[in-house]
């Protein structure tokens, strides 16, 4: 059976300091994946997807870049974080761009 | 570009009553629909879906939600609700073929015992 793993579970970083989160997923090939952040109020917010290595389209101009350096590997990162940065992080994968996503545990990023 | 709206923020509820919780999306194409449910302290899980056919689906834990075309609506609905259905809700949609999977802002249920 598929899974996702994402990690950490929690992190608290300074402002200004690098950031990297990391999902993968267990049983399947080629998956489409996502990137969510999740705020109280407003949703899920889609920050990145994509539907193949090194293909990833960004929904919203801000902070962060995505990667897919292997088919089932998918990774959020800053340069340099800023307070509102901070928010819980989700990862998804769904088999094709027609179905229903699949969500990991989330991470929650504090930035202080 | 499409988007989902939902209409009720927080919702509470007395065990037993009726539960309807609206969702609207704007996208003049074919979509696929979805609601999720997160429990406190747990990850998003599917609760129901719908591609194409009957309008009305049904999902897990008594859930069923009615897919209405004109009215760009896809409303969840429980006869009864109970405690454990505390969680919040979120209607999704997916502009098909390949669209991004985009969702509401969230319905938090609180049912009290």
């Amino acid at each position: 059976s598929q899974t996702i793993h994402q990690w950490p579970a929690t992190l608290v970083q300074p402002v200004g300091s690098p950031l990297s989160l990391e999902c993968t997923v267990e049983g399947t090939s080629n998956p489409n994946l996502y990137w969510y952040r999740q705020a109280a109020g407003r949703g899920l917010q889609l920050l990145f997807y994509s539907v193949g290595i090194g293909q990833i389209s960004s929904e919203v101009p801000q902070n962060l870049s995505a990667s897919r350096p292997q088919d089932r590997q998918f990774i959020l990162s800053s340069k340099k974080l800023l307070l509102s940065d901070s928010g819980f992080y989700l990862c998804a994968w769904s088999p094709d761009r027609d179905t229903e996503a699949f969500f990991g545990q989330g991470t929650r990023l504090t930035v202080v | 570009a499409q988007s989902v709206s939902q209409h009720n923020h927080h919702v509470i509820l007395s065990e037993a009553a009726s539960l309807e919780l609206g969702c609207n999306y704007s996208y003049g194409g074919t979509v696929n629909l979805f609601w999720y449910v997160q429990y406190p302290g747990q990850h998003l899980q599917l609760l129901l879906k719908y591609f194409s056919g009957d309008p009305l689906v049904k999902g897990i834990k008594g859930f069923e939600a009615e897919f209405i075309k004109s009215k760009f609506s896809f409303n969840l609905r429980k006869p009864s609700v109970q405690w454990s259905d505390t969680a919040e809700y979120f209607c999704a949609v997916n502009a098909a073929p390949g669209g991004k999977l985009i969702f509401g802002q969230g319905t938090e249920l609180s049912v009290k015992p």
